[in-house]
């Protein structure tokens, strides 16, 4: 059973630039869960879609931006991008609304922002 | 504020040894607890997940839940290298499906 898959692994942008990340679940999860992990803060919950609409939603602005289509894929966005965003963005998948914490993580894409 | 505390570390234990890593929470509302380990540049994993107050043992691995004091813990007994990773806290309370997430202990096991 294939896990969850994250593309791109790896991005270099400037600040200033826009950037989107993909995320394919578990076959059968319909649940995608975005976090944030920076070595200062963490992991950082960003959002969470189910059946393609957004569940949760953590505290981060209006720059962080997700969606999910119809097959459980799910692409997050980030815009005008700040050195601040460099970080590991984790994607993880459940087979329900925060799957009780059971999350199943991809390997994530690592972002740098210069 | 949901607060989930962890000792950073590294905490270094010789193999063979017991491992004791522990987190302390700050909602007494809190239902649901995991343990994840995270092997350096790689993505989490859940390994133990626990709901109520006492142990449950998994194998090598033992999770204590006390909600009175409000912590939990893991021990990791005859401790191998290959459990040398960071291990994170996550709690999920009863009002929201989110989990959130300690910052972490690393540990290491040397031979």
């Amino acid at each position: 059973k294939a896990g969850v898959t994250q593309t791109p692994r790896y991005l270099i942008k400037t600040r200033g630039q826009q950037v989107t990340l993909s995320c394919s679940p578990i076959s059968g999860h319909r649940s995608v869960s975005w976090y944030q992990q920076t070595p200062g803060q963490g992991l950082q919950f960003l959002f969470e879609y189910f059946s393609e609409t957004q569940r949760n939603k953590g505290n981060f602005p209006g720059r962080f931006s997700g969606r999910q289509f119809s097959n459980s894929r799910s692409e997050m966005n980030v815009s005008t991008l700040e050195l601040g965003d460099s970080a590991l963005y984790l994607c993880a998948s459940s087979t329900t609304s925060g799957g009780d914490g059971e999350l199943f993580f991809g390997e994530g894409s690592r972002l740098t922002v210069l | 504020q949901k607060e989930v505390e962890q000792n950073s570390g590294p905490l270094s234990v010789p193999e063979g040894a017991i491992a004791s890593l522990n987190c302390t929470y700050s909602d007494r509302g809190s239902q649901s607890f995991f343990w994840y380990r995270q092997y350096s540049g790689k993505s989490p994993e859940l390994i133990m997940s626990i709901y109520s107050n006492g142990d449950k043992e998994d194998g090598r691995f033992t999770a204590q839940l006390n909600k009175a004091s409000q912590y939990v813990s893991l021990l990791i007994r005859d401790s191998q290298p290959s459990d040398s990773a960071t291990y994170l806290c996550a709690l999920r309370s009863g009002g929201s499906y989110i989990p959130t997430f300690g910052r972490g202990t690393s540990l290491i096991v040397h031979p």
